[in-house]
Formats: structure tokens, sequence, C-alpha cells
């Protein structure tokens, strides 16, 4: 198994362009996360989605932020506008939810660097 | 409100002894808990878990205690090798239906050869 794949890897942009962050989980996974790194807040839960539907957006900055999840193989993390503050590390998790650990445990993707410039 | 504390951002220990890294949580829901560690470029990857209804797990080198009266757990590492220098980031749920995992700030551990 691949894992859990993002992309792109790294993006710089400038302030008030669209951003579109991508997210495969693994296969047969059947809840999604995405989380947010910064230095000041650590990381943080955006939203996730359980059988692809949004269970829990409250961590969602503010309206220029949505996620969708179209299928259970494909995620995507929109910003527009983007603002230099928008400037983190988003990581994709998934977990199949099953069993004692599986229903606890996240697997990460490696993240996708994001500078608003 | 922060509802789950790693106070310490760093430590540094030397190879083959100790490291301790120690997590505060708030929240009396939580009731499983895990310890990621995350290399720089990559994504967390999951090391050790502990149910709140155990007070210590082991696996290999590493033990996780947990003491639910203090609301505390810590991760045990021994012997510290220079392969475990990373973040290590503890991280609490509780459970059910309306899932979050809510992670501390992280810890860099830094293993001196």
């Amino acid at each position: 198994d691949a894992g859990v794949i993002q992309s792109p890897r790294h993006e710089v942009t400038e302030m008030g362009q669209e951003v579109t962050l991508r997210c495969k989980p693994i296969s047969g996974h059947n809840s999604l996360f995405w989380y947010r790194q910064t230095m000041m807040r650590g990381l943080e839960l955006l939203i996730y989605f359980n059988n692809n539907v949004p269970i829990d957006d409250s961590g969602m900055p503010e309206d220029r932020f949505s996620a969708k999840m179209p299928n259970a193989s494909f995620s995507t993390l929109k910003i527009q506008p983007s603002e230099p503050r928008d400037s983190a590390v988003y990581f994709c998790a998934s977990r199949h939810g099953k069993g004692a650990v599986g229903a606890n445990v996240l697997t990460f993707g490696a993240g996708s660097r994001l500078t608003v410039l | 409100d922060q509802q789950v504390k790693q106070n310490s951002p760093s430590l540094s220990v030397q190879e083959g002894r100790i490291s301790i890294l120690n997590c505060d949580y708030t929240n009396s829901m939580f009731d499983y808990f895990l310890w990621y560690k995350k290399y720089p470029a990559e994504g967390p990857t999951f090391l050790i878990s502990i149910s709140s209804i155990k007070d210590k797990n082991e696996d290999g080198r590493f033990t996780v205690f947990l003491n639910k009266s203090a609301k505390h757990l810590s991760l045990h590492i021994v012997p510290s090798q220079p392969g475990d220098s990373a973040v290590y980031f503890c991280a609490a749920t509780s459970g059910g239906s309306n899932y979050k995992l809510t992670f501390g700030k992280g810890t860099l551990l830094t293993v001196n050869p």
C-alpha cells in the first residue's frame, strides 16, 4: 500500500489566489481527516469525513476554506482567496475504523507545505 | 483552550539513556491516548497507544504510562537511540461516533551519540 498520498508537496502562491490541496486516502479506510500544523497552534483538526460525508467541520477557520470528498479515494481542501496567515503544513490522514486500535489510529500523509506571499 | 499539553518543547538525552516525554490533558472524557513520532518533511507516524482501562502499555523499547487521576501520561524510551531523534506528539480522543483526535504541540527529542 502506498499510504496516504498528498499533492502538491509544496505550494507557493500569492495572496488572493486559489489553492487546492489533494489527498488520496488508503484504500479501504472509511474516514478521512484534514489537519493543519503551525508553530503557534500545533496540529489542529480542520474537518473530517466518514464514508465520504463531512461529520465535523468546526475546525475550518472561515468561509474561505472548503473541503470535499466526492468519492472514497479522493478529497480536496480549497482555500479561496488565500492569505499569508494560511501558510502552514496541511496534513491529510485516514483510518479504517475497525478494531480497538484501528478505530483510533490515523495514518498521515507526508503533508503539503503552503506558503502564501 | 488547549486540551492536550506538552509543556516541554524540547528534550536532549544521551544515547543509551532513558528518554521520558510528558503529556497532560484536561478533558476527562478522553479515553484513548496515542503517541506519534514525526521526522522532518514527513507526516506523523503512529508509535504506541493506551486505553484508559490500562495504566501501562509496552512495545519493545517504548512504554506509555497513564495516570488518570493526574490526567497525565508519559512515554519512556529505553534505551534511547540517535534514530529516535524526532518530534513526538501526544494525542487523545474520546472515541465514539464523533471521533476527534486532539494533539499536543509536540516535543522535539534529540538523542546525542
